[in-house]
């Protein structure tokens, strides 16, 4: 089942914070974030993994609940590079097959 | 190290022509992936390799088939190409699990099919 993600969109001014949010109906053993700007590939920010662990860029703030089956993103003090669609992925049914990701948070920051 | 490289960049298809898509790792990673991108989607898992030899299907899978004779060579093979085939196809590679490792992803290959 496709995680879903909030909000569809958002408008920032350079400098202004923001949170990412995902959920899942199903139970998780992991989140995972990516960034895709237009016209590129999606590129690694972060994996959460059940227990606590981390994995990702010192830059990123997210955190994992999971009980909830949620995860958010924070995006502090944003930059213009911040820019693009944020998605995120729960693994597949035996942590090999790939990821299931939502349909993404498109993040726009304006000067 | 160039990492996920994919060909061609742009295709435009007929309906019923057939293609394939090529993708190479040099990371010498076992676990490789197909996806497919519509537009305002996320990305759909399309194949899967958890080494040379294996292959298993994603969730959309119909209307594609897969090979891996090779570590570093995934390549996606589309026979009788219909328009619900145009996306953006995307292999990507991890060096685990994909629950647990950072998935690399190539640049994409835009596919039209009129």
């Amino acid at each position: 089942q496709q995680p879903v993600q909030s909000p569809q969109a958002v408008i920032l001014r350079e400098g202004e914070d923001a949170v990412i949010n995902c959920s899942s109906s199903k139970a998780l053993y992991s989140v995972h974030w990516y960034r895709q700007k237009h016209g590129e590939a999606p590129v690694f920010l972060m994996i959460l993994l059940k227990g606590g662990e981390q994995k990702g860029h010192e830059k990123i703030s997210a955190s994992f609940n999971e009980k909830k089956q949620q995860s958010s993103l924070y995006l502090t003090a944003s930059q213009l590079s911040y820019s693009g669609t944020y998605f995120c992925g729960t693994e597949g049914r035996g942590g090999a097959d790939g990821l299931t990701f939502g349909k993404g948070t498109h993040l726009i920051i304006q000067p | 190290n160039a990492g996920v490289t994919q060909t061609p960049k742009f295709r435009i298809l007929k309906i019923g022509q057939s293609m394939t898509l090529q993708c190479t790792q040099d990371m010498n990673h076992n676990y490789m992936y197909w996806y497919r991108q519509d537009p305002g989607m996320g990305l759909k898992l399309i194949y899967y390799s958890v080494g040379a030899g294996i292959t298993d299907k994603g969730e959309v899978p119909n209307g594609y088939n897969v090979s891996r004779s090779t570590t570093e060579d995934f390549p996606l093979r589309l026979e009788l190409a219909a328009p619900s085939q145009t996306s953006v196809y995307f292999c990507a590679s991890s060096g685990g699990l994909a629950g647990r490792n950072e998935q690399y992803f190539g640049p994409g290959t835009r596919l039209t099919v009129t």
